[in-house]
């Protein structure tokens, strides 16, 4: 199993413009969430979903869009972005009930200038 | 929501010494508790977890200690060695949703 997987590892972006991190699991998980982590901020969620066709919003959901159209794949776009989204962004997936412990991506560095 | 509070932000020990990490709670309905390992340019790893009906669980030289009346609970590593360098993050969970604790990074010195 190739676990969590997330593309790109690090990308620039200049205020404004549009993109989606891909977030791909084989674990065959029912739950995906997206976190942003900032220093001295932990992990912040970002969105979340129960399974496909399922999502919801998270602590700071703003200026993000997600859809899980498969089990598999959980993408994040970003609509317009702004140097307040710069960080490191993390994909983790879990079986139903974080009770069995959540497996999360190599995260994806974005710089927005 | 739930609010998660982990002390202390920084911790520097001697190789085999122990490091003790707190945290505390706001929602008594969280009831799993896990705690994570981060390295540097990698995502974090679980490395040892609680749930609300147990109050203490040991696994090597880690253990996690779960006090549900003042909804605190903490990590203990102990012997440590310098591989334990990275940054530990606590966290809460009711059912599915996680809450962060801001981290603690460690530095073993050899």
């Amino acid at each position: 199993n190739a676990g969590v997987t997330q593309t790109p590892k690090f990308q620039v972006l200049k205020t404004g413009q549009s993109m989606t991190l891909q977030c791909a699991q084989d674990m065959n998980h029912e739950y995906m969430s997206w976190y942003r982590q900032d220093p001295g901020m932990g992990l912040r969620l970002i969105h979340y979903s129960v399974g496909a066709g399922i999502t919801d919003q998270g602590e700071v959901p703003n200026g993000y869009n997600v859809s899980r159209s498969t089990t598999e794949d959980f993408p994040l776009r970003l609509l317009s972005a702004a140097p307040s989204q710069t960080s490191v962004y993390f994909c983790a997936s879990n079986p139903p009930r974080a009770s069995r412990g959540q497996y999360f991506g190599p995260g994806t560095r974005l710089t927005v200038t | 929501g739930e609010n998660v509070e982990q002390h202390p932000s920084t911790l520097s020990v001697q190789e085999g010494d122990s490091a003790v990490i707190k945290c505390t709670y706001s929602d008594s309905a969280s009831n799993y508790f896990p705690w994570y390992k981060q390295e540097l340019g990698k995502g974090p790893q679980l490395i040892i977890d609680i749930r609300s009906n147990v109050g203490e669980k040991k696994d090597q030289r880690i253990a996690v200690t779960l006090n549900k009346t003042a909804k605190h609970f903490s990590l203990h590593i102990t012997e440590t060695q310098p591989e334990d360098s990275a940054v530990y993050f606590c966290a809460a969970a009711n059912d599915y949703k996680l809450s962060f604790g801001a981290g603690t990074t460690v530095t073993v010195r050899a």
